[in-house]
């Protein structure tokens, strides 16, 4: 079963444009992480913040965990073509499995 | 890329049939996780191995099994298969320890996309 619930499900945004992206959980958490999967590939790893930290940045990449609402964000900065993939939160609450979200589909536009 | 390999990349079989996946860990590192995800949908977590015992397991029957080998390598294998099964499998491993247990970073491979007919 999904952990949450990703807002939006898909973004479609210009070159230069931030784009951000939402994702809500139900149960406490040792850290959430963001990925990115392109066409259905490998997932890649962006970014871990854990339950202790509010605020992560990561070159153009910007995450922010408030577990008081359950909720993260994940915020690119001056986005470009190379961006376009799928987005999924995942969050780590026990013995290291991975709960992912349903994903947000980014696409930037040249 | 990671260092995270896996095979065969496509496969298809039909209903009924049995198959195993594999799994080239990382170098240095000793959990593996499987995941299955559908298509349009999130991971969904499978089970996971640390020094070749399961350490979890999601919401999957009994015919899903995993193997981890002395090298940390590992194989998924599903028996009966169900169209259902058709799915992305996907590993991922990581570098466990006790001063790190549920904060390390998964890395994961390209996936084995299954078909079944």
């Amino acid at each position: 079963s999904q952990q949450g619930e990703e807002d939006p499900q898909a973004l479609s945004i210009q070159e230069g444009e931030n784009a951000t992206m939402n994702c809500s959980y139900k149960t406490s958490i040792n850290n959430l992480q963001w990925y990115r999967q392109n066409s259905g590939r490998g997932l890649v790893h962006l970014i871990l913040i854990r339950s202790n930290e509010r605020e992560k940045h990561s070159g153009r990449l910007r995450v922010t965990l408030d577990t008081s609402k359950k909720s993260s964000s994940l915020l690119i900065t001056a986005s470009r073509a190379a961006d376009t993939a799928s987005y999924f939160c995942a969050t780590v609450s026990q013995g290291g499995k991975l709960i992912f979200g349903q994903g947000t589909e980014l696409s930037v536009k040249p | 890329e990671t260092g995270v390999t896996q095979s065969p990349t496509h496969l298809i079989k039909t209903r009924g049939q049995q198959v195993t996946l594999r799994c080239s860990s990382q170098s240095g590192h000793n959990t593996v996780s499987w995941y299955q995800q559908a298509l349009g949908q999130g991971p969904q977590f499978i089970f996971q191995y640390y020094r070749e015992e399961e350490n979890g397991r999601g919401n999957f029957p009994p015919r899903f099994s995993g193997l981890q080998f002395p090298n940390y390598s590992s194989e998924l294998n599903v028996n009966a298969l169900e169209l259902d099964d058709s799915a992305l499998y996907l590993c991922a491993s990581s570098r466990t320890s006790g001063a790190t247990w549920g904060h390390e970073t998964q890395y994961f491979g390209p996936g084995t996309r299954l078909l079944v007919l």
